[in-house]
């Protein structure tokens, strides 16, 4: 099986910059993506990460560590429109490359 | 425009009916899902299919059924067997990963159906 952890809650400041780790468990590791969802809608799709470093977009970037286990997601230069769930999904060759998604994380931004 | 459509956004059952939520794309995508969300909680996989007329299991498929009759479409059906079918539904598509496929093969998720059965 997979085990995702992530924070359950987080609250920032605008314009600050924010990390929301997650770590991982599998088997067959073949990739790891970030999505956000805003409450009540469809999860977007931010960021992937297959190979360890960091992959820069904007104001987002996500890190990976295959060896850790570990990714992270930065946010930069907050904005109020950034609040909203970010949920870490890895895929797994031996779960048919099918995404086992984290519990996600909320993160509030204050002003 | 491509993209997914599920419908309706908002649908309300009695206990004890089948209830059957619409996933359409337009995407030309060969693989599709269905996810259920708890409140506060991710994504759990129902059912997932990666080519026309056939489909498998998730993690969570008990109480429900599916069919894949044509690549644009893959309907769920929440059976009086789920004992819990108050969730938000999501349907996502994506294209195959394999040889010839994207490096990605990203998820592309619809608007979701919140069912709410009283």
């Amino acid at each position: 099986g997979q085990n995702i952890d992530q924070p359950t809650e987080m609250t920032a400041t605008e314009g600050a910059i924010v990390q929301i780790n997650c770590t991982y468990q599998t088997s067959g590791f073949n990739g790891l993506f970030w999505y956000q969802q805003h409450a009540g809608e469809a999860p977007t799709f931010l960021s992937y990460n297959v190979l360890d470093g960091l992959e820069e977009k904007g104001r987002f970037s996500s890190f990976l560590s295959r060896s850790k286990g570990y990714s992270y997601l930065l946010l930069k230069e907050l904005q109020m429109k950034d609040s909203a769930s970010y949920l870490c999904a890895v895929r797994a060759r031996n779960a048919g490359n099918m995404l086992t998604f984290g519990g996600g994380t909320r993160l509030m931004v204050k002003p | 425009d491509g993209g997914i459509t599920q419908s309706p956004k908002y649908l309300f059952r009695k206990e004890g009916q089948n209830v059957t939520l619409s996933c359409e794309q337009n995407l030309n995508h060969d693989a599709m899902y269905w996810y259920r969300q708890d409140p506060g909680q991710g994504l759990r996989l129902i059912y997932y299919s990666q080519i026309v007329n056939d489909f498998q299991k998730g993690d969570i498929a008990e109480g429900y059924s599916v069919s894949r009759e044509k690549k644009e479409s893959f309907p769920l059906t929440v059976t009086s067997a789920q004992k819990n079918p108050t969730a938000f539904y999501l349907c996502a598509s994506s294209p195959l990963a394999g040889p010839r496929g994207p490096v990605t093969n990203e998820q592309f998720f619809g608007p979701g159906t919140r069912l709410t059965v009283l």
